[in-house]
């Protein structure tokens, strides 16, 4: 079966570009999260998504970025203008809504900002 | 605030040896605790999960146990082998339909 697929795996951009990360979660899972990744703050949450609504977004750090679900199968997080501070690893997770709701992760988004 | 943390950043064993990693959360209400393990340059694994109803549950080579008078979670590993070097992840869900928080990471080295 396919796990959560990320795109790009890796991206290097300078400041002031937008970056659009991508991510497909697995069939039929219906809440999606992203996570950011950095050695000082580790795994932290961003927003997530039930039926592709946001439901917590006190997670994203400024109006800079922003996430979108326009369909059960798709997502997006998008930041604009990038900054150098916004380097990190960007997760993307999916999981059953439920009690007992194991996150399954991508491989992640090395994000680059120069 | 409330947070999940780790005992230990790292940890180091012998191939063959017991291995545990211990975590500590402080949200009394949370119902649902989670271990991952991360390799590097991967996603954070899906390895066991058990509900605040439940104090022990067993996987393959895996056992978690959940001591909820002291807030208290550990994952044991059985005859660590060198395939689970990693950074592992306990993470808590503080309630019904959050999202999960996640601890810092330990990181089990073994040494064959």
């Amino acid at each position: 079966d396919a796990g959560v697929i990320q795109s790009p795996r890796h991206e290097v951009t300078e400041m002031g570009q937008e970056v659009t990360l991508r991510c497909k979660p697995i069939s039929g899972h219906n809440s999606l999260f992203w996570y950011r990744q950095t050695m000082m703050r580790g795994l932290e949450l961003l927003i997530y998504f039930n039926n592709n609504v946001p439901i917590d977004d006190s997670g994203m750090p400024e109006d800079r970025f922003s996430a979108k679900m326009p369909n059960a199968s798709f997502s997006t997080l998008k930041i604009q203008p990038s900054e150098p501070r916004d380097s990190a690893v960007y997760f993307c997770a999916s999981s059953f809504t439920g009690p007992v709701r194991p996150q399954h992760f991508g491989d992640g988004t090395r994000l680059s900002i120069l | 605030g409330e947070s999940v943390g780790l005992h230990l950043p790292t940890l180091s064993v012998q191939e063959g040896d017991n291995s545990i990693i211990n975590c500590a959360y402080s949200n009394s209400a949370s119902d649902y605790f989670i271990w991952y393990k991360q390799e590097s340059g991967k996603g954070p694994q899906f390895i066991i999960d058990i509900r605040s109803n439940m104090d022990k549950r067993q996987g393959q080579r895996v056992t978690v146990l959940l001591n909820k008078t002291v807030k208290h979670l550990s994952l044991q590993i059985a005859a660590t082998q060198p395939g689970d070097s990693a950074v592992y992840f306990c993470a808590e869900s503080p309630q019904a339909g959050t999202a999960l928080i996640f601890g810092k990471g330990t990181t089990l080295s073994v040494s064959s």
